[in-house]
């Protein structure tokens, strides 16, 4: 158990609807990450938290939403669901800084959309 | 911009020898790091070392140890004496700063391992 927590584990959905990825933090750390991963594109970096803010944004579509609670869990919203949203998304969590094995990742939440 | 490339997509190793995982990466940040991953096939994402960019002796941790040749800007991963729950999938990352002092991760592609009995 890495202390970073997803759920569901797997999700199957069917086009144009709408999901919710959960993730609670490693205890202590303020940061939260969402990465999706897919066959085509690899590990993309999605958005960044930290402490209930949104730090940074990579490459996450419009349709696509987060948000970090006080008590630091973290969703992340999928809309207008697509085909080619079928992937893995990952939450990480580190403290925040410049740490040395400072990224936890969860296990992960299958998504498929059919 | 940083990025991270492995060379590999797939390696097969005899179970109990060696394996060394290519990577390479191009930063013009002075202080980086670089971490392994390990993703098997029941997909979590398992940390298993890291780099930082001023430490003066390459990282060991078990049977894994990391060939950091800073000149080259490479960062190959060992594997020793291969077993074969060491079969999976392997990401070298590399931290990105962001503005304001944060960081994300970057990864290669990754290098499919298979240990044969």
């Amino acid at each position: 158990d890495s202390g970073v927590t997803q759920t569901p584990k797997h999700l199957i959905t069917a086009t144009g609807q709408r999901v919710t990825l959960r993730c609670s933090p490693r205890s202590g750390d303020l940061s939260v990450y969402w990465y999706q991963q897919s066959l085509d594109q690899g590990l993309q970096f999605l958005i960044q938290y930290y402490n209930g803010e949104e730090r940074a944004k990579g490459n996450i579509l419009e349709r696509f939403s987060a948000q970090q609670f006080p008590d630091l869990h973290s969703e992340l919203n999928l809309s207008s669901l697509e085909l080619g949203d079928s992937a893995l998304y990952f939450c990480a969590s580190s403290v925040g800084g410049d740490r040395v094995s400072g990224y936890t990742f969860g296990s992960g939440t299958r998504l498929t959309v059919v | 911009a940083q990025k991270i490339t492995q060379t590999q997509p797939g390696m097969f190793v005899q179970e109990k020898e060696a394996v060394t995982l290519d990577c390479t990466y191009d930063t013009s940040d002075p202080s980086y790091g670089l971490f392994w991953y390990k993703q098997p096939s029941s997909g979590e994402m398992i940390f298993l070392i890291y780099q930082g960019s001023y430490d003066q002796q390459n990282a060991t941790e078990g049977r894994y140890s990391l060939n950091f040749q800073k000149a080259r800007k490479s960062a190959n991963l060992v594997i020793s004496a291969s077993q074969l729950g060491d079969s999976a999938m392997y990401f070298c990352a590399m931290r990105d700063r962001l503005s304001g002092g944060y960081n994300k991760l970057i990864f290669g592609a990754g290098t499919r391992l298979a240990v044969h009995p």
